[in-house]
């Protein structure tokens, strides 16, 4: 059974304070492993998609990178406005072709204090 | 820039009725699915959908659940006779062909009583 760990489940920063969130998994095999924010009420927003170990993606503050057993998202100089939850999802080689889909963690509650 | 839409943002229904909920897909996306988050819980998948039929579904997808395109744009997700344990929010998400991100609408809240 395909399974994502995220760690912490909460995280309290200071504005400019960088930090960085864990997303451990376990899979069959893997396809694609992918970042999403979620806003309160809201529905899950991409970031990013790592397919394979060593790969890395930026995005403003943001940076995800992947290992065999791990993916980071690396915060740098946060700002209020990057508070939300973060979510690490999968999606495993299965036999569902590429509609399999996505096996997500618990997220991380990250709150960028002024 | 396109997005997933669904309607309505809030659904109350009472124990036993049926309920659709209603998404329209990213307009060039292939693939489609449904996934629900209970309240305080992880995103769980339901259902994909793509050239007209079910690919994969979980667990959670069982008898009462069903699935349709009834057009060239609206995607729907069914639920025969809700249970107070189906009370959620519902996620419709759509995938374009060659890309293996997904997109997420902003939930139906489905409330059972």
């Amino acid at each position: 059974e395909d399974q994502v760990t995220q760690s912490p489940e909460a995280l309290r920063l200071q504005e400019g304070e960088s930090s960085s969130l864990n997303c451990s998994y376990t899979v069959s095999g893997l396809r694609g492993l992918f970042w999403y924010r979620q806003d309160p009420g809201k529905g899950p927003e991409f970031l990013f998609t790592l397919y394979s170990a060593g790969e890395e993606k930026e995005k403003e503050r943001l940076k995800a990178t992947l290992t065999k057993k791990e993916s980071f998202l690396h915060i740098t100089a946060p700002k209020p406005e990057d508070s939300a939850t973060y979510l690490c999802a999968v999606q495993a080689v299965g036999s569902g072709g590429g509609a399999d889909g996505l096996t997500f963690g618990k997220g991380t509650h990250l709150i960028i204090q002024p | 820039e396109p997005e997933v839409t669904q309607t309505p943002s809030h659904q109350v229904t009472q124990m036993g009725q049926e309920v659709i909920l209603r998404c329209v897909p990213i307009s060039n996306h292939l693939y489609f699915y449904w996934y629900r988050q209970i309240l305080g819980q992880k995103v769980e998948f339901l259902v994909s959908f793509y050239n007209n039929e079910i690919s994969e579904k979980s667990e959670i997808f069982d008898d009462q659940f069903s699935v349709e395109r009834p057009d060239g744009s609206n995607f729907t997700l069914k639920i025969r006779s809700t249970k107070l344990e189906d009370s959620a929010m519902y996620f419709c998400a759509s995938r374009r062909q060659g890309a293996g991100e997904q997109y997420f609408g902003p939930g139906t809240r489905l409330t059972v009583t």
